[in-house]
């Protein structure tokens, strides 16, 4: 049974704080993805990874970074957080086999709000 | 980049009826389209996945359908029930393989 965690449900932060989003999975997944969640919109992508030390821009990237050390864990940084950045961020992780992209499984969410 | 567009954004339907989402995509390269079903306060769980090389899959009472002709594919459910009720998207990979999602449709089932 694929485990994605994520270090907080829940997450209030002020205007201009550093933020770390931390992401594990358990299963040995290659690539590995941060989303933003709004009403609306649906899941944006802002980052991905397809391995350690790997990683690549999505639609959304302005304002955030990436950590990918292990090839378990990936962290989302926002590096002065904004009043615009108040959201729902999602972990996932998928693999690639014979080619194809097989099912993506999402953390819990992240709730965040920048006051 | 590829683009996925759903409709409707809300569909109130009644228990036992027939529930249908349409998705269309842009990037003619894109083979693999899961749909995902999401509660409320929950993390988004597939529910039925279709790829390019197949035009209708079948699982119980969900069913996708996929036209790469036109480049749209369905969610179908029947034989609605409560809890079915939350919201579900589409998606659709791109030439690198990252999956772009639809906006979501809010399912509402009334007794």
């Amino acid at each position: 049974d694929v485990k994605v965690t994520q270090s907080s449900r829940y997450l209030v932060k002020r205007t201009g704080e550093k933020v770390f989003l931390e992401c594990v999975q358990d299963m040995d997944h290659e690539n590995m993805f941060w989303y933003r969640q709004d009403p609306g919109l649906g899941l944006r992508l802002i980052y991905f990874s397809y391995d350690v030390k790997m990683k690549e821009k999505g639609d959304i990237p302005e304002g955030y970074s990436v950590s990918r050390e292990k090839k378990e864990r990936f962290s989302l940084i926002l590096e002065s957080a904004s009043t615009n950045q108040t959201s729902m961020y999602l972990c996932g992780t998928g693999t690639l086999q014979g080619g194809a992209y097989n099912e993506q499984f999402f953390g819990p969410g992240t709730r965040l709000t920048v006051l | 980049g590829e683009n996925v567009e759903q409709h409707p954004s809300t569909l109130s339907v009644q228990e036992g009826d027939s529930a249908v989402i349409k998705c269309t995509y842009s990037d003619s390269a894109s083979n693999y389209f899961p749909w995902y079903k999401q509660e409320l306060g929950k993390r988004p769980q597939l529910i039925i996945d279709i790829r390019s090389n197949v035009g209708e899959k079948k699982d119980q009472r969900i069913a996708v359908t996929l036209n790469k002709t036109a480049k749209h594919f369905s969610l179908h459910i029947t034989e609605t029930q409560p809890e079915d009720s939350a919201v579900y998207f589409c998606a659709a990979t791109d030439s690198w393989g990252k999956l772009q999602f639809g906006a979501g449709t809010q399912v509402v089932v009334t007794p």
